[in-house]
């Protein structure tokens, strides 16, 4: 896993609820990723990080907030959730020259 | 816009036959293609790698293929145990950007 940890690793929320996801890496990698993964669907990114308090939107943010203030952890927050964010989260860093690894992920099921 | 796309959504192969799993990307700024392997209720494991400056790469009986002119990608699995029974997907990387578009995965049953 490079090292990778995401907490929690299974969740049950009710709509409206805020949830925060964790993402922990030991390495000190400066590239971070929150994707979803869903069926029918590849993996969607939602946010990335490019350093300490550097991120950026990818294409399914809509809903999402990201922090990142330690290089270490990259936090993946819904302020509301809903229904639709029922989904499996994974987080994943990239090493140099583009490799990229994944975490166990985060299954998380709004009610 | 930028796809990843795969031939088949389910490939079943005998146990020592070998297994060939296809990928498509339309973006030709792509420059960087992995392929993962995932099994159930884990994430995605990185098998191996190849660069848009290779064509063909191998690793431990598997052997990744690209073909530039054709946006093809393709992964072989030689001598299929049990064990590589999983959903195999691939990652496109986009130069010059931070980013990747995965392709939805193929999963590879394999028959005893």
């Amino acid at each position: 896993d490079a090292g990778i940890t995401q907490s929690p690793r299974h969740k049950v929320t009710e709509t409206g609820t805020p949830v925060t996801l964790r993402c922990h890496q030991t390495e000190n990698h400066r590239y971070m990723y929150w994707y979803r993964q869903d069926p029918g669907h590849g993996l969607r990114l939602i946010h990335y990080s490019y350093g300490v308090k550097d991120t950026d939107k990818g294409e399914v943010s809509d809903g999402y907030s990201v922090s990142r203030s330690k290089t270490e952890d990259f936090l993946l927050t819904l302020e509301s959730a809903t229904s639709s964010q029922t989904s499996v989260y994974f987080c994943a860093i990239s090493v140099q020259d583009n490799e990229q690894f994944f975490g166990p992920g985060t299954r998380l099921t709004v009610l | 816009g930028e796809s990843v796309g795969l031939h088949l959504p389910t490939l079943s192969v005998q146990e020592g036959d070998n297994s060939i799993i296809n990928c498509a990307y339309s973006n030709s700024a792509s420059d960087y293609f992995i392929w993962y392997k995932q099994e159930s209720g884990k994430g995605p494991q990185f098998i191996i790698d190849i660069r848009s400056n290779m064509d063909k790469r191998q690793g431990q009986r598997v052997t990744v293929l690209l073909n530039k002119t054709v946006k093809h990608l393709s992964l072989q699995i030689a001598a299929t145990q049990p064990g590589d029974s999983a959903v195999y997907f691939c990652a496109v990387h986009l130069s010059g950007t931070y980013k990747y578009i995965f392709g939805t995965g193929t999963r590879l049953k394999v028959l005893a």
